[in-house]
């Protein structure tokens, strides 16, 4: 099975940044995921690491390490419109996605 | 890129009552799709993986005689819940894989179905 850990919430004021931790262990790995997700709506992709190292990507960053089942999502030069739900999903070997719980960023003026 | 598209958005149904959900991808063809179940203020749960032309994968503990998956072509997978009752009151996403996975997003999540069942 897959357990992923997450923290639940966060808050960071406007222009400021902020890094989301994502630890996983899992029985299988092809691939980690980050999505951002508004209330009510479905998730949207934001990055994909399947090997070590940093991934970036505008104001986005994500970066994995696959011997440590841990992986951040680095969120910079944050915005208001940035206050969301950040889900980090690992995909197994049939690819099949299982998600954390999702942690809520919340951007403060 | 690739688009998938649900229908209905929204639903409200009466408990006993079948509601059915489609899942369409729109601009490519799409051999495997995957229907999950989101509570409020909970992450995406996996309810089954729906092939096209066979029969759905249903992950553990979700009862494959109320959640109904079909997925009679490479475009269209359906969900129906059957008898519905409140606590299957959730929101419903559905996700689609291109068949020509170089990409390596290769999930496209569709904007999701909101169930109420009263």
């Amino acid at each position: 099975g897959q357990n992923i850990d997450q923290p639940t919430e966060m808050t960071a004021t406007e222009g400021a940044i902020v890094q989301i931790n994502c630890t996983y262990q899992t029985s299988g790995f092809n691939g980690l995921f980050w999505y951002q997700q508004h209330a009510g709506e479905a998730p949207t992709f934001l990055s994909y690491n399947v090997l070590d190292g940093l991934e970036e990507k505008g104001r986005f960053s994500s970066f994995l390490s696959r011997s440590k089942g841990y992986s951040y999502l680095l969120l910079k030069e944050l915005q208001m419109k940035d206050s969301a739900s950040y889900l980090c999903a690992v995909r197994d070997g049939d690819y099949k996605l299982s998600f954390g719980a999702g942690t809520t960023v919340t951007v403060r003026a | 890129g690739a688009v998938v598209s649900q229908h209905p958005s929204w639903v409200i149904c009466k408990s006993g009552t079948s509601v059915k959900i489609e899942c369409r991808s729109l601009d490519f063809q799409a051999t495997t799709m995957f229907w999950y179940r989101q509570f409020p203020k909970q992450s995406l749960m996996l309810m089954a993986t729906s092939n096209e032309g066979s029969k759905a994968t249903y992950e553990q503990g979700v009862e494959k005689d109320k959640f109904l998956i079909n997925h009679a072509s490479l475009t269209l997978s359906t969900l129906t819940v059957t008898s519905a009752h409140p606590e299957d009151s959730s929101f419903y996403i559905c996700s689609a894989r291109a068949e020509t996975s170089g990409d390596y997003y290769e999930q496209y999540f569709g904007p999701g179905t909101r169930l109420t069942v009263t």
